[in-house]
């Protein structure tokens, strides 16, 4: 009974690196998402994917970029990283739809950019 | 984008009811209106939502008001256990969700 599952869990980089955070549900969920959450801060979303095979902008899609590798599994990307994306990232699933359906998260990566 | 209003903070002693205000004046006809908790260190879990009427679970009740402009979550008896921040959001069609700052609840043993 797994869920969302998130890796790594944490990670320490350095400016300019680049990573990816994964991130896989076994649900058979339709709709997947990438929030960050900052100290003392509620979740901005950065993207989302309604779909296997479509991805929009959130809130905060700078500096990010996603792939919704199959119907199970939605990464996220860091190509050069910076300070200012030091955060939690959660990754959360829904069955999709009207929007009467819950979201199960992961338990997110703590991600600093030193 | 729709968004939500919350108190900061609020205090609760166990064992008592709890609650929970949130102000959604711009809310569409179409929104649905979601509770989710997050506990120290953990991802968000949801709680409770609805459309119009009101909703029981075994977690909670959501009281929707009339005109839709403001929810109530409760908390029927607080335990310690249920300290968190919890959040009201407005799913929104296209199958997104934003999250405001949310109500950080403390309750006293």
């Amino acid at each position: 009974n797994a869920g969302v599952t998130q890796t790594p869990k944490f990670q320490v980089l350095k400016t300019g690196q680049s990573m990816t955070l994964q991130c896989a549900q076994d649900m058979n969920h339709n709709s997947m998402y990438w929030y960050r959450q900052d100290p003392g801060m509620g979740l901005r979303l950065i993207y989302y994917s309604a779909s296997e095979g479509t991805t929009d902008k959130g809130e905060v899609p700078n500096g990010y970029n996603v792939s919704r590798l199959n119907k199970r599994e939605f990464s996220l990307r860091l190509e050069s990283a910076a300070p200012s994306q030091t955060s939690v990232y959660f990754c959360a699933s829904s069955a999709g739809g009207y929007g009467s359906t819950e979201a199960f998260f992961g338990q997110g990566t703590r991600l600093t950019v030193v | 984008d729709a968004k939500t209003t919350q108190p900061n903070s609020m205090e609760s002693n166990e064992e008592e009811p709890v609650h929970l205000p949130c102000n959604h004046s711009t809310i569409s006809g179409t929104d649905y209106i979601h509770w989710y908790r997050q506990l120290p260190s953990q991802g968000p879990e949801y709680v409770i939502h609805g459309l119009t009427s009101n909703v029981n679970n075994r977690m909670a009740s959501l009281a929707i008001a009339e005109d839709r402009k403001s929810s109530t979550l409760i908390l029927h008896r607080a335990t310690l256990r249920d300290a968190a921040v919890y959040y009201c959001i407005l799913r929104l069609t296209g199958n997104q969700f934003y999250f405001g700052t949310g109500t950080s609840l403390t309750v006293i043993p």
